[in-house]
């Protein structure tokens, strides 16, 4: 079984519903993350968290909200889908810094989103 | 603000060919600096990462990267290219925050 484990892998829907990505972990990580890979624009952040008591907005997190229902579990949410937020989504998480500095992203397979 | 430049969207190389992939960073402070390997369908992998020390590091799959402070760069370079190496490659910078910072991209694609 994978490390990080993302479901849906792909979702088709429409404008104006709800949609939730989930990610799951066996890393024992507590660091988990969110982002979003559009062509030619890479990886952006849309929200993260070092805990499961703490949540962090990233660089693109306007339209979408966050879970983390557990250490091991951190959802993504679209309240109200939008064809603009047709993408891959990636979640992703790490171990604190620790004496080896910043984090090393261990990543699930990803979510292909499709927004008519 | 923190940033990484990769300036190749795209780099074509026959198979056996030898192959750089450009990468520089705007950070103000001394940089954490990673490769990750993404192949069609799949996550991200990480290739190699620099936190301290030499300058020249070694990775999987026979990559390696060479960070140069004075030019702002963290090179990926490969001696011979296999038609697996065919994928896209993101370079990233750790920040002060605890957040990577991803470039762009590059897709390599290998003829045989």
């Amino acid at each position: 079984d994978a490390d990080v484990t993302q479901t849906p892998r792909n979702r088709i829907t429409k404008t104006g519903k709800r949609i939730m990505l989930e990610c799951s972990q066996t890393k024992g990580h507590d660091r988990m993350y969110w982002y979003r890979q559009d062509p030619g624009l890479g990886l952006r952040l849309i929200y993260y968290s070092f805990d499961v008591k703490d949540i962090n907005k990233g660089e693109i997190s306007d339209g979408y909200s966050v879970s983390r229902q557990a250490q091991a579990k951190f959802s993504l949410s679209l309240e109200s889908a939008i064809p603009n937020q047709t993408a891959l989504y990636f979640c992703a998480t790490s171990d604190p810094p620790g004496a080896t500095g910043a984090n090393v992203l261990t990543f699930g397979a990803g979510s292909r989103l499709t927004v008519l | 603000a923190q940033s990484v430049t990769q300036p190749d969207i795209h780099i074509t190389v026959s198979e056996g060919a030898s192959l750089e992939l450009r990468c520089n960073y705007s950070y103000g402070a001394t940089p954490y600096l990673f490769w990750y390997v993404q192949s069609p369908g799949q996550g991200l992998q990480l290739l190699l990462k620099y936190f301290s020390g030499d300058t020249l590091v070694q990775g999987i799959k026979g990559f390696e990267a060479e960070f140069k402070r004075s030019q702002s760069s963290f090179n990926l370079r490969k001696p011979s290219v296999h038609w697996s190496d065919a994928a896209e490659y993101f370079c990233a910078v750790g920040t002060n925050t605890d957040k990577l910072i991803f470039g762009t991209g590059t897709r390599l694609q290998v003829f045989p």
